[in-house]
């Protein structure tokens, strides 16, 4: 059975870099890759990139390029996702999703993680 | 990027009732579509892939159609534990976007 857990929540102040980790268990690591996804307190989803389970690529959304990095560890079994010079607007739950397929091009998201909070407070 | 809009944005039905949600694509994105529904508190969960396939446990009430531009979920027998808000994905275009998502309640 697929399992995702991500790590606990997080409160940083404006300006800091927030790391959250998503640890995969169920399936075999490398064969899929992970899709991060935010949801902002009473609002929509809203997609991040995605990385490769297989070699690391990644896709990032051109609103988070320049902010957000996505890395693998296959000898954890963990994705994690770093956003950096948060602001207030970063007040969200942080998503980790399995894509259907080893990259995540075209793929939906088939298993989904807890979430975590992260909240921007100075 | 592709914009998709979904109507209603919220909606109330009883236990029993039919129910359609539709999503439209501002370009074309073929059948490239998931539908999920998420609960107060809870992660999404994929009920639609590829617009039609329904996926694997999830009740055959529910059910997907379209392709391009225009998207459908229906669920033809409203349970209790169908209360909740659906959003469309598309995968065509990069960012994979989200609809704004509707909620249906009693």
């Amino acid at each position: 059975q697929v399992h995702l857990v991500q790590s606990g929540a997080e409160v940083k102040k404006p300006g800091a870099s927030v790391k959250v980790s998503c640890e995969a268990s169920g399936y075999t690591f490398t064969s899929f890759g992970i899709t991060w996804v935010r949801q902002a307190p009473g609002q929509g989803l809203e997609w991040m990139g995605w990385i490769s389970g297989h070699n690391g690529d990644t896709t990032y959304a051109q609103k988070f390029q320049d902010r957000v990095t996505m890395t693998t560890d296959t000898s954890t079994r963990t994705m994690n996702m770093e956003l950096r010079s948060l602001r207030s607007d970063d007040t969200a739950v942080y998503y980790c999703a399995r894509c259907s397929g080893g990259d995540c091009y075209g793929r939906y998201l088939q298993h989904w993680g807890q979430g975590t909070p992260v909240t921007g407070s100075s | 990027a592709i914009q998709l809009t979904q109507s209603p944005p919220s909606l109330s039905a009883s236990v029993g009732d039919r129910v359609t949600i539709s999503c439209r694509a501002s370009q074309g994105v073929s059948s490239a579509l998931a539908w999920y529904q998420q609960k107060p508190g809870k992660a999404p969960k994929l009920l639609i892939y590829e617009a039609s396939s329904l996926e694997s446990g999830v009740p055959p009430r529910f059910s997907g159609s379209g392709s391009g531009t225009d998207f459908t979920l229906t669920i033809s027998s409203l349970q209790p534990e169908d209360f909740a808000t659906y959003y469309c994905q598309q995968f065509t275009n990069y960012p994979f976007t989200f609809g704004p998502g509707t909620r249906v309640d009693v």
